[in-house]
């Protein structure tokens, strides 16, 4: 258990559709990272938050977004879905936001799109 | 952007033999190279890393080098195990623009196989 949390473990919606995907950092981490995982593309970087602000962004839709709350929770929103949506949402986080801050990931959020 | 290349996409040993995961990086700027391991159906684990000021780091039964002319950086695992056997990814950081932002890019991943 690396201290990760996220919710839901398992999401299905139709196209079109919007949902939201929560992940709460291990106590004491500032940044979260977001993460698209699917069978084709490997594992995506989407975006990072530290204390509360963007900082990176990879390849993130429009159509996809996230915050990071003030008690360093994070959500990514993702709306006008695709079936190609469908895929293994990450979260990590890391005590800084230097490059070498290790990352531990969350379980995972698993959506899939119909 | 930055380009991870990692092969193979598969890979079978035989239980005790060792393996070997090459990656190649496209942009020069990258300056750190975490390895994760992935088994199924559970969250990527960091398990070695490397920076780009070191040629050779180990740690047990598995070592990472990294050739920075050559931008080309391999995992080593020795005596394999059966416990060994995950999707292993390569991946490399390249600062950003902004403060104190960079970015991992990941390869797309090698699934191992041991074979007892």
């Amino acid at each position: 258990d690396s201290g990760v949390t996220q919710t839901p473990k398992h999401l299905i919606t139709a196209t079109g559709q919007r949902v939201t995907l929560r992940c709460s950092p291990r106590s004491g981490d500032l940044s979260v990272y977001w993460y698209q995982q699917s069978l084709d593309q490997g594992l995506q970087f989407l975006i990072q938050y530290y204390n509360g602000e963007e900082r990176a962004k990879g390849n993130i839709l429009e159509r996809f977004s996230a915050q990071q709350f003030p008690d360093l929770h994070s959500e990514l929103n993702l709306s006008s879905l695709e079936l190609g949506d469908s895929a293994l949402y990450f979260c990590a986080s890391s005590p800084g936001q230097g490059i070498y801050n290790e990352q531990f990931f969350g379980p995972g959020t698993r959506l899939t799109v119909l | 952007g930055e380009n991870v290349e990692q092969h193979p996409s598969t890979l079978s040993v035989q239980e005790g033999d060792s393996a070997v995961i090459k990656c190649t990086y496209s942009d020069s700027a990258s300056n750190y190279f975490p390895w994760y391991k992935q088994e199924l159906g559970k969250r990527p684990q960091l398990i070695i890393d490397i920076r780009s000021n070191v040629g050779e780091k180990k740690d047990q039964r598995i070592a990472v080098t990294l050739n920075k002319t050559a931008k080309h950086f391999s995992l080593h695992i020795t005596e394999t195990q059966p416990e060994d056997s995950a999707v292993y990814f390569c991946a490399a950081s390249i600062p950003l623009s902004g403060a104190g932002s960079y970015q991992l890019t990941f390869g797309k991943g090698t699934k191992l196989s041991v074979i007892p």
